[in-house]
């Protein structure tokens, strides 16, 4: 029982490149979103969908891109990495329109140089 | 509009002693409350929720809270702490119309021997 998966677990970036955080879930959940966690300020949103092709912004979406091509999968993109996104990321879904638990990943470590 | 407080980043118990987290929340529609924990490099795992009904909502691993209205609180509780529970604590709030999640900052709790 697989739940929501992230790849990587760790990366480091240096100041600009680019990358992709891959997120999967097998619950059929309609609704995925993406949060980041830094020290003292809990999770906070980035970007949130609730089904494929619909995507909307967060508490904190600059800098990142999303899509949903598929109920299961859906990643986040950081076209031009700053050090400011050094962060743990974490992938979480749930069924929409019921607001039930969220089920998160297990997160990806980013450190950008 | 939804917000979450949790007074105390970091809470100290001695092994046996009452655990007691506060949290407090802001929400403009009813709202579904949540308790996270978060083991380190893990991420976030459901200790429990109150959505509707019985107010006081028993979790996984002993823990519990009561939702008070007139407070607007969802303290967790757990009447003798074990080593085991040295993890970081989250508080969330939902709506009952579907709303994203929002976190408070997070409780660290140690249990010393």
């Amino acid at each position: 029982n697989a739940g929501v998966t992230q790849t990587p677990k760790f990366q480091v970036l240096k100041t600009g490149q680019s990358m992709t955080l891959q997120c999967a879930q097998d619950m059929n959940h309609e609704y995925m979103s993406w949060y980041r966690q830094d020290p003292g300020m809990g999770l906070r949103l980035i970007h949130y969908s609730v089904g494929a092709g619909i995507t909307d912004q967060g508490e904190v979406p600059n800098g990142y891109n999303v899509s949903r091509s598929t109920t299961e999968d859906f990643p986040l993109r950081l076209l031009s990495a700053a050090p400011s996104q050094t962060s743990v990321y974490f992938c979480a879904s749930r069924v929409a329109g019921y607001t039930g638990e969220l089920f998160f990943g297990e997160g990806s470590r980013l450190t950008v140089l | 509009a939804q917000s979450v407080t949790q007074l105390g980043s970091h809470v100290s118990v001695s092994e046996g002693a009452l655990v007691l987290l506060r949290c407090n929340y802001s929400s403009s529609v009813p709202p579904y409350l949540f308790w996270y924990v978060q083991y380190p490099n893990q991420g976030l795992q459901l200790l429990l929720k109150y959505t509707t009904g019985a107010t006081l909502v028993k979790g996984i691993n002993g823990f519990e809270a009561e939702f008070k209205k007139s407070e607007t609180s969802f303290h967790l509780t757990k009447p003798s702490a074990h080593m085991s529970d040295a993890a970081e604590y989250f508080c969330a709030v939902s709506g009952s119309y579907g709303q994203n999640f929002v976190f408070g900052p997070g409780t660290r709790l140690s249990v010393l021997p």
